[in-house]
């Protein structure tokens, strides 16, 4: 069965550091999506994507995250710098885009991020 | 704005003790509501999509029940390999930004079943 990859599984910073994160959808799905985690809590998007456009980043905070889907398949999300309170979870999903069905999102194992 | 709220936050259950999950939710314009496992430190995994009060579904020991303002996940004779945390989500249409559909979490119930 087809998965959403990423990568790293695990990463470990200091707080004011870069941090990036990969992921790759699930081959033709059209939607790709980033949440958050924390422990305890349930998934909060970030951003969402259709193709490579941006059409929901209201969550995201601009001044330290920026995410890209430059050829419309895989995707990075970057946070510079990295604060104490960005330790969580980070989710990739993808879903099928059809124009009036509405399609589940697919997981990936996430990027556990770990701020010191 | 969408509010999910989940209960009870964590449930323990004996092997064969069958249970329900409940899942309040409030959404203007309803897509869709979903339910998800998910294991420790892993992504959650996709188990169904509701459309419409009265709707139900089924997947091997769950059973998944909507009305217009909650959700149940009946869980029938449950295993110790049911334990996980159970995700409800739902799904509006936004018309803003080009047709974002967001999906919105509950923060989830802990099921333990003991053997």
């Amino acid at each position: 069965e087809a998965e959403v990859a990423q990568s790293p599984r695990y990463k470990i910073t200091e707080k004011s550091q870069a941090v990036a994160f990969w992921c790759d959808p699930i081959s033709g799905h059209a939607t790709l999506y980033w949440y958050r985690q924390i422990l305890g809590q349930g998934p909060e998007l970030l951003v969402q994507f259709q193709d490579e456009s941006v059409v929901d980043d209201s969550q995201l905070p601009k001044d330290r995250f920026s995410a890209e889907r430059l050829k419309g398949v895989d995707s990075t999300l970057k946070i510079q710098p990295a604060e104490l309170g960005d330790s969580a979870m980070y989710l990739c999903a993808s879903s099928l885009r059809r124009d009036r069905a509405v399609s589940p999102l697919h997981f990936g194992n996430g990027t556990r991020l770990t701020v010191t | 704005e969408d509010q999910v709220t989940q209960s009870p936050e964590a449930l323990r259950l004996q092997e064969g003790e069958s249970s329900s999950l409940n899942c309040s939710y409030t959404v203007s314009g309803l897509r869709g509501l979903f339910w998800y496992r998910q294991d420790p430190g892993k992504g959650p995994e996709f188990l169904f999509t509701l459309y419409s009060a009265g709707e139900e579904k089924e997947k091997e020991r769950l059973k998944a029940t909507l009305t217009k303002k909650e959700s149940f996940l009946h869980i029938t004779a449950p295993k110790p390999e049911d334990s996980a945390t159970y995700l409800c989500a739902v799904r509006r249409s936004t018309r803003t930004q080009g047709g974002s559909e967001k999906l919105v979490f509950g923060k989830g119930t802990k099921l333990t079943v003991n053997p």
